[in-house]
């Protein structure tokens, strides 16, 4: 059974640039939030996508973006980039049938930019 | 003020010694609570869920005081493998979002 998968693994981008990170969830969730973790902090919730819409947002800048497609997978894109959306980007994926279920993190996609 | 905090660190403790962390959180609606573990450079690790009653899993116990907002981790017997960050998450009632503190390093050494 594969657990929650995220691609690419690591991605440099220019200023100013686009990125799409995408994550696939664990077999059997229909629950993706999107978490970005800054270098010494802990993970800062962006969104939760559920049914393929949009259910809970942080705070975050409307450059952030996301989508989820029939089978589950997330997107998570983000326009214009900045020097400070450089951080570790962490899929996580639950099952919203139970209550205080686990949530299951993929190994991150790694985003520099310069 | 941050929704969960947690002292950084980092904690230095020769291994066999026992270690707490502490962590205190501001919503009093907060439903779940977790401590998880991370390495280096890796993804977040579910520990252990927290419990009002307390709970235990061999080295490791975890207490909740809802009253006071706080939530430990003791760590018994340390092992050189234990070294990481502990993050103390909640998480609030209808979404499954989990509020992450900042983490609280662990070094054990020799």
């Amino acid at each position: 059974d594969a657990g929650v998968t995220q691609s690419p693994t690591h991605l440099i981008k220019t200023r100013g640039q686009q990125v799409t990170l995408r994550c696939s969830p664990k077999s059997g969730h229909d629950t993706v939030s999107w978490y970005q973790q800054a270098l010494g902090q802990g993970p800062q919730f962006i969104f939760q996508y559920y049914e393929e819409e949009e259910r809970q947002r942080g705070n975050f800048p409307d450059r952030f973006s996301g989508h989820q497609f029939p089978n589950y997978s997330s997107e998570l894109n983000v326009n214009a980039l900045l020097l400070g959306d450089s951080a570790l980007y962490l899929c996580a994926s639950s099952f919203q049938g139970i209550m205080n279920t686990e949530a299951f993190f993929g190994q991150g996609t790694r985003l520099t930019v310069v | 003020r941050k929704e969960v905090e947690q002292d950084p660190g980092p904690f230095n403790v020769p291994e066999g010694a026992t270690v707490a962390f502490n962590c205190t959180y501001s919503n009093s609606a907060s439903q779940s609570f977790f401590w998880y573990r991370q390495d280096c450079r890796k993804e977040p690790k579910l520990l252990m869920s927290v419990y009002s009653s307390g709970n235990e899993d061999g080295r490791f116990t975890a207490q909740l005081n809802r009253a006071s907002q706080y939530i430990s981790l003791l760590i018994r017997d340390s092992k050189l493998s234990d070294s990481a960050t502990y993050l103390c998450v909640v998480m609030n009632t209808g979404f499954q979002k989990l509020v992450f503190g900042t983490g609280t390093r662990l070094l054990v050494s020799p």
